[in-house]
């Protein structure tokens, strides 16, 4: 059965960080492509950033480049997003989802506020 | 960026009637290598996405044979034969020709 679990969400102030961990299992985790897709409270879907199955390749939405870094350890079969200078914008539910978009994990929710 | 729109944006169904739902994007979404990365994706709420279509007409996994796709180019459409109780909530398209975008989403109700 394959599992994504995202973790790493919370609260955190206008300006500060998070990083997101998604643990991955029932996949052969190095052969396939990754992303983040986030949804605010009852909007639609936004996808955020994908990165190769060899982590060579990364990109990022406009919203978000330069701000946010995706990466990934296939020893560990995680994948990771760093989010700095958060915005209140950037409010959300966090999905971690294969390249696919067969597999999403039940995702993690970032809040962001002073 | 490519800029997908739904119609309609909301549709009252009757169980056991058809359904349809069309997605156009702003430019073709056949990729160089010859794929039309088009699909369908289901959202209860309180419930992740579920994907139900990709590359325009596949069915994934599990994934009832009510369901269909279809299209080419700019225009697809997600066909339900009969629709159950289960049905309802969002439908959004989405493409990851080009990076990945999604669509507004169609929300599905019961009349």
């Amino acid at each position: 059965e394959v599992q994504l679990l995202e973790s790493g969400g919370g609260l955190v102030q206008p300006g500060g960080s998070l990083r997101l961990s998604c643990a991955v299992s029932g996949l052969n985790f190095s052969n396939y492509v990754m992303s983040w897709v986030r949804q605010a409270r009852g909007k639609g879907l936004e996808w955020i950033s994908v990165i190769s199955g060899s982590g060579g390749g990364t990109n990022y939405a406009a919203s978000v480049r330069g701000r946010f870094r995706i990466s990934r350890d296939n020893s560990k079969n995680t994948v990771y997003l760093q989010m700095n200078s958060l915005r209140v914008e950037d409010t959300a539910v966090f999905y971690c989802v294969d390249g696919g978009l067969g597999y999403w994990g039940r995702g993690t929710l970032v809040t962001v506020s002073s | 960026d490519i800029v997908l729109t739904q119609t309609p944006l909301s549709s009252p169904v009757t169980l056991g009637q058809p359904a349809s739902i069309s997605c156009r994007s702003s430019q073709s979404l056949v990729h160089s290598d010859g794929s039309t990365y088009l699909g369908w994706l289901h959202q209860r709420p309180g419930q992740p996405p579920r994907l139900l279509i990709y590359k325009v007409s596949n069915r994934f996994s599990g994934v009832p044979d009510r369901f269909s796709g279809s299209g080419a180019g700019t225009d697809f459409t997600l066909k339900i034969s009969r629709v159950e109780a289960e049905d309802v909530g969002i439908y959004y398209c989405m493409q990851a020709t080009q990076l990945m975008t999604f669509g507004p989403g169609t929300e599905l109700h019961i009349k």
